[in-house]
């Protein structure tokens, strides 16, 4: 399958501090970026998505910044909170199939 | 519309047996994605449907592995026979792509599998 590499696996981080989490592909093909976002015996969800024709997408403490040249994006979260502790899933999308990174369990401390 | 519905929500077998793993997706989407999670590769793309019709099945891990989608509101994925390392949670999702792009893929809450 073409891949998305994800990382870190696992990140722990203080309250009020910013999460980070990268993503890499191959495919220049891809033409959505999502992130998704899972907890404990949920499906993912749809976090925050961004297309290649803009290079940063803010949405309230998330942040997608999308650099297209070096085929890479990363998932920033402003002030992280506990409720934020989950798995997130970065994914690379064109019209049909939908590839996800393996992703990284978050844990914020209190 | 109550989101993307699987059943069941947990299935124990035993080696050996078939298992039935059955999904409704939201209507009005036309794609159909089943997905299989495990703590050593994350989310993987088994196969996928666009109106009823199969894509892309070269993340079948077996011959062991079928699915089908009848109609337009039900699919299943089947194992037959069930070994101990297919254990892992299976996702349905479903997305609607319009003017060409795809936009979000809604998951129902998975189907715990446990084979023994």
């Amino acid at each position: 399958q073409q891949q998305v590499k994800q990382s870190p696996q696992s990140l722990i981080v203080q309250k009020g501090g910013i999460s980070i989490i990268n993503c890499a592909y191959e495919n220049t093909a891809f033409d959505y970026f999502p992130w998704y976002q899972q907890f404990p015996g949920k499906g993912p969800a749809l976090l925050i998505a961004i297309r290649p024709d803009v290079s940063e997408k803010k949405e309230g403490r998330f942040t997608i910044s999308f650099n297209k040249s070096a085929k890479q994006f990363s998932l920033h979260i402003m002030d992280s909170q506990p409720g934020d502790s989950a798995t997130y899933f970065c994914a690379a999308s064109r019209a049909d199939k939908i590839i996800f990174g393996k992703g990284t369990r978050l844990h914020i401390l209190p | 519309d109550a989101g993307v519905i699987q059943s069941p929500r947990h299935e124990v077998t035993e080696m050996g047996q078939e298992v039935t793993l059955r999904c409704k997706p939201i209507s009005g989407h036309d794609y159909l994605f089943w997905y299989r999670q495990t703590m050593m590769r994350g989310l993987e793309l088994l196969i996928y449907f666009n109106n009823n019709v199969p894509i892309d099945d070269s993340g079948m891990p077996e011959d062991r592995f079928s699915a089908k989608m009848p109609n337009a509101s039900f699919s299943t994925l089947k194992i037959q026979p069930s070994e101990p390392r297919d254990s892992a949670v299976y996702f349905c999702a479903s997305s609607f792509t319009g003017r060409g792009m795809n936009t979000e893929a809604f998951f129902g809450q998975g189907t715990r599998l446990t084979v023994v």
